[in-house]
């Protein structure tokens, strides 16, 4: 039962264009949320989170919006450069603690 | 600061055999998770330490056990190795329970 769910393995975009990622959760118990970013061989790096009390948190060019009515999160990146290309997990987390992770999405930037 | 640091990098152990791996988190932080990542099950939750104590524990069996020390320095340990174990085990530490978890690089696993 997946309980975090991003349904594109994989997202390609040009350079200097808006990167959408997407993010489905089915857990209403799940409170807070956060994007990790993942290069190959390396551990999970923390880009952006949110609070379900609120729909909107920026940090520099990256954005998170919360739908709690929809179970629907996002992450964009604008403008996105060629250094974003990497692994981007959803991971969300109640009162348990533990993080959920999603699957991941491949997002590349192209040149 | 120093981020968490994890070692082994790499490990290579055969069937039947067992492991221990360490963790030692960022400076201050006294929470420490661990999490198994496998190309087919994706980033799993293994258990969660914050002041010695296990506050969480995943779906894992018993084979799978850890502990967290007095510095908050953790380890983990897998007895009794299946081929199955090959992984990448990632540690995080927070400041603590419910604060935003920073990982490690990881210790790859290779389980012959």
């Amino acid at each position: 039962d997946q309980q975090v769910k991003q349904n594109s393995p994989s997202l390609s975009v040009q350079e200097g264009r808006i990167s959408i990622l997407n993010c489905d959760y089915t857990n209403s118990m799940f409170d807070y949320f956060l994007w990790y970013k993942k290069y190959p061989a390396e551990g999970p790096t923390f880009l952006i989170s949110i609070s379900s009390i609120k729909d909107k948190n920026e940090d520099g060019r990256f954005t998170v919006f919360l739908n709690k009515s929809a179970k629907h999160l996002s992450l964009h990146i604008v403008p996105s450069q060629p250094g974003d290309s990497a692994v981007y997990f959803c991971a969300a987390t109640g009162s348990a603690r533990q993080l959920t992770f999603g699957s991941g999405t491949q997002l590349t930037v192209l040149p | 600061k120093a981020g968490v640091t994890q070692t082994p990098r790499y490990l290579i152990k055969t069937r039947g055999q067992q492991v221990t791996l360490s963790c030692s988190p960022i400076s201050g932080h006294r929470s420490v998770s661990w999490y198994q990542q496998t190309p087919g099950q994706g980033l799993q939750f293994l258990f969660e330490y914050f002041s010695e104590t296990q506050r969480n524990k995943g779906n894992f069996p018993g084979r799978f056990s850890g502990r967290q020390f007095s510095n908050s320095r953790s380890e983990m340990n897998v007895s009794t190795l299946e081929l199955g174990d090959s992984a990448l085990y990632l540690c995080a530490s927070s400041l603590g329970p419910r604060e935003t978890q920073y990982f490690g690089p990881g210790t790859r696993l290779l389980v012959l």
